[in-house]
């Protein structure tokens, strides 16, 4: 069955170092969205992929995070520097379409800074 | 600005009782409401979603417009169902807004 995979699983890291999160998607899903889950809430959409384009970022912190889908599968989340307060789980997931369609989500990455 | 609220984070009831799992939202336009789960070690998933009024393991979730509720329920809860739930509310322009969770707990 296929599933959306995310790499790394586990990340630490020091504050001011970058860091990158990969996801790749099911295929044939042209929507992807990456979310930050901190302790004790539920997600928060980060940014939201329609194939290679963004249309939506409003959430995205842009001075410091960056997300990129070049060729509308794979993408990459990067946090360059990172704060104490980037600690949080990073979901990747994907559906067929935009709108109100089921989301598949990955396992998530967990990113501890210190 | 849309808001699903969850408000219990955790909820324990014994095996073969029914559970209810609290979901209220506000939106000003039309709601299209989901639930999602995630089992322990394991991905978040969808467990239901209000438009296709389906029963999924056992649970119901019926969309009450008049309360602005999404609420959770199964007559009788069993074992397996212990894991954390999240409401989620899906607003038009494409943003899915989750709540906090509530982790619910069966005990044999």
């Amino acid at each position: 069955e296929a599933e959306v995979a995310q790499s790394p699983r586990y990340k630490i890291t020091e504050k001011s170092q970058a860091v990158a999160f990969w996801c790749d998607p099911i295929s044939g899903h042209a929507t992807l969205y990456w979310y930050r889950q901190i302790l004790g809430q539920g997600p928060e959409l980060l940014v939201q992929f329609q194939d290679e384009s963004v249309v939506d970022d409003s959430q995205l912190p842009k001075d410091r995070f960056s997300a990129e889908r070049l060729k509308g599968v794979d993408s990459t989340l990067k946090i360059q520097p990172a704060e104490l307060g980037d600690s949080a789980m990073y979901l990747c997931a994907s559906s067929l379409f935009a709108g109100p369609n089921e989301q598949f989500f990955g396992p998530g990455t967990r990113l501890t800074v210190l | 600005a849309q808001r699903v609220t969850q408000p219990e984070k955790l909820l324990s009831v014994f095996k073969g009782a029914p559970v209810e799992l609290k979901c209220n939202y506000s939106y000003s336009g039309s709601p299209e409401l989901f639930w999602y789960v995630q089992y322990s070690r394991q991905r978040l998933q969808l467990l239901l979603r209000h438009i296709s009024r389906e029963s999924i393991k056992g649970f119901t979730a019926d969309l009450n417009k008049g309360e602005t509720s999404f609420h959770l329920k199964k007559p009788f809860a069993q074992e397996e169902d212990s894991a954390m739930y999240y409401c989620a509310l899906y607003k038009d322009g494409n943003d899915m807004r989750f709540g906090a969770g509530t982790r619910l707990t069966v005990k044999p």
